[in-house]
């Protein structure tokens, strides 16, 4: 079964619009770790947010925002209006550290169109 | 700069021929660990290395070998490699082991298998 499930394959947007990237993630630890990545077009991961099981307060950063929900194992990231720049593959990983075990889910590939 | 360098970043070769994909961090981490990426999968753990001499298997390792006799390098070896090993590799280090969680990824080798 899969850990971290995105199951968006690709989104598009146009620009400006707002964008939601579904993550659901299956654990049976009691102490674990929630991140998105950014992969844009030149291939490198790009850190964006590490949450931990204890913290569910929702964040945000400037355009992102995150949305922790433990009752629906989900951990959703929200961009408001949309850039051209924000055209990348995001990828939700969870790491659990009982097990020492890091699972990424597939990515979810976002176009941007101007 | 505190980073995580790869050699080669781009490498074609043919089944059989070993190789060896170097990883260096400079930051005195302790925790490393290799990941490869391929379409639809996302990134899954090959092999990960809490220390010095101490080396662990993740979710893929079947055709890999790793070695940490520095604290500094982790290379990921390759004995005879295959095509379905053809892939996107990303070395990763983590401060300590109790800030495990947290990577900082290299740039990415990209591995095709003739």
């Amino acid at each position: 079964a899969q850990k971290v499930t995105q199951a968006q394959t690709e989104i598009s947007v146009v620009e400006k619009e707002d964008v939601t990237l579904d993550c659901v993630y299956e654990t049976r630890d009691t102490t674990y770790y929630l991140f998105w990545y950014k992969q844009p077009p030149s291939g490198e991961l790009v850190f964006l947010i590490r949450r931990n099981s204890f913290d569910e307060q929702n964040e945000i950063s400037g355009r992102y925002s995150w949305n922790f929900q433990k009752s629906t194992s989900s951990f959703n990231f929200t961009i408001t209006a949309s850039q051209v720049v924000d055209s990348a593959v995001y990828f939700c990983a969870l790491f659990e550290r009982n097990f020492n075990k890091f699972y990424f889910g597939s990515g979810t590939k976002l176009n941007v169109k101007p | 700069e505190a980073q995580v360098t790869q050699n080669p970043r781009y490498l074609i070769t043919v089944t059989g021929k070993k190789l060896t994909v170097t990883c260096s961090q400079n930051m005195n981490h302790e925790y490393m660990s290799w990941y490869r990426q391929d379409p639809g999968l996302g990134l899954r753990q090959i092999y990960y290395s809490m220390n010095v001499e101490v080396t662990d298997k993740g979710d893929v390792p079947e055709g890999y070998k790793v070695s940490r006799k520095e604290k500094r390098n982790f290379p990921l070896i390759l004995e005879s490699p295959s095509p379905n090993q053809t892939s996107l590799y990303f070395c990763a280090s983590s401060l300590e082991w109790e800030r495990r969680d947290t990577q900082y990824f290299g740039p990415g080798t990209r591995l095709t298998v003739l």
